[in-house]
């Protein structure tokens, strides 16, 4: 069974300054991985998938993650970030099958930006 | 264009009623998800379908949820005999096709409270 394990379930962080969430998954087969964002009272939006391929992906609003297959970790990257960036972030992971859809998330990082 | 919605947005209820909650994906997707998402659980998956089979019910927890899409488009989401572990934010997303390539837009969610 795939899992995924969100090691900070808050990070705060200063304006401007760089920040890492971090996620490791756990899966004896090859999977995708994707980070989340939700806003307050809002849904999920996507910020950037790994699917294949080069295994630094760059997302929205400035985000990058680094898939890292020895270490199965996917951090969650921003070199500066903005107030507007707080929010809760969740990391998932999905099975290499194209019927194997569901999404297994972690339980989230609040990222807590303060001026 | 339009999102998906979902409705109601907040629901407060006795425990022991049933409770119905529904979900309009984006107009051509196939592939509807459910998920809730609750403090001590985090994310979880409930069902999806595609088109209007489900092909995949495992995270449905209890004989007491059931879902049913229509005409392969709208969902509803049924809680019989509603009890207080099943408050919780339940959120619908919907996709293009089903398949980590395609991505899954989420719906605010509807926030259930069971009194």
């Amino acid at each position: 069974a795939q899992s995924v394990t969100q090691l900070d379930s808050q990070v705060p962080v200063f304006e401007e300054a760089p920040v890492e969430l971090r996620c490791n998954y756990s899966s004896s087969v090859s999977v995708y991985l994707f980070w989340y964002v939700q806003y307050p009272n809002q849904g999920l939006q996507l910020l950037l998938k790994y699917l294949s391929g080069s295994t630094l992906v760059k997302g929205i609003n400035g985000f990058e993650a680094e898939f890292n297959k020895s270490q199965t970790s996917f951090h969650l990257r921003k070199p500066s970030v903005h107030i507007s960036d707080t929010a809760e972030y969740f990391c998932a992971v999905s099975g290499p099958n194209s019927g194997n859809t569901p999404l297994v998330f972690g339980k989230g990082t609040r990222l807590s930006v303060i001026a | 264009g339009a999102g998906v919605s979902q409705s109601p947005s907040n629901k407060v209820t006795e425990k022991g009623k049933d409770v119905e909650l529904r979900c309009d994906p984006i107009s051509g997707h196939t592939a509807l998800y459910w998920y809730r998402q609750s403090l001590g659980q985090g994310l979880e998956f409930l069902i999806y379908f595609q088109g209007n089979s489900a092909p995949d019910k495992s995270g449905l927890p209890s004989d007491r949820f059931s879902a049913e899409r229509t005409g392969g488009s709208v969902s509803t989401l049924t809680i019989q005999r509603t009890q207080q572990e099943d408050s919780a934010v339940y959120l619908c997303a919907s996709s293009f096709q089903r398949g980590p390539s395609y991505e899954q837009y989420f719906g605010p969610g509807t926030r259930l409270t069971v009194t």
